[in-house]
């Protein structure tokens, strides 16, 4: 079956702690991204990548690390997690011309004390 | 810059039709996405219409695109109480597959 997965699917830290959260896909797909969701903002992107070892900032980077070693996996690294960044965050990935399909994970809700 | 404007909440009852719609202002859009959000789960893809096209249905849903003054709908018929959940309008220009979102629009079916 065509997915993204992410993990973990909820999780409550706390200023300061580093923590990543991870994202695969199996479809193969050149294009992944990680969005934030926050009420009444609709999703802002936060990084993208084009390929492995290609990432890009989106409209919100601040705070955030992303790495593509591999096709598969593109994970969110918050180094020095802060309040600001509680948020319900989704992964994303399609193919680089496929502009008609977009795949999302189910996305990971994080809050940040 | 980038801009994608839809009003926050819309309530019905059921067996109505709803209509939900979008705004945005880059005229070099190529894709343009309905999205639904049901509590606590994540992004299904509903129907998206490409920029060249007018209309687009799909079963209950109607896709209406007015590419001059940048507006986009989504038609549901017949809607029902499963209907209830956050819909997102959403653009790209088809390069990198950047999606920009707007708000969300709250979507209430009462019985």
């Amino acid at each position: 079956e065509a997915q993204v997965t992410q993990n973990p699917r909820y999780l409550i830290t706390v200023t300061g702690k580093k923590l990543t959260v991870t994202c695969s896909q199996n479809m193969n797909h050149e294009y992944m991204s990680w969005y934030r969701q926050d009420p009444g903002l609709g999703l802002r992107q936060i990084y993208y990548s084009m390929n492995v070892e290609v990432t890009d900032k989106g409209d919100v980077p601040e705070g955030y690390k992303v790495s593509r070693k591999e096709k598969r996996n593109f994970p969110l690294i918050l180094e020095s997690p802060s309040p600001n960044q509680t948020s319900l965050y989704f992964c994303a990935s399609s193919l680089l011309t496929g502009g008609e399909t977009q795949y999302f994970g189910p996305g990971t809700r994080l809050l940040v004390l | 810059g980038e801009d994608v404007e839809q009003s926050l909440f819309l309530s019905v009852r059921e067996g109505d039709s709803s209509v939900i719609n979008c705004t945005y202002t880059d005229s070099s859009s190529t894709y343009l996405y309905w999205y639904k959000q049901e509590p606590g789960a994540g992004l299904q893809l509903l129907t998206y219409i490409f920029s060249n096209m007018d209309m687009k249905q799909d079963q209950r849903l109607t896709v209406l695109l007015n590419k001059k003054d940048k507006h986009l709908s989504l038609r549901i018929a017949d809607t029902q109480t499963g209907d209830s959940a956050i819909y997102f309008c959403a653009e790209t220009h088809g390069q990198g597959g950047k999606l920009i979102f707007g708000q969300g629009t709250e979507l209430s079916v009462k019985p």
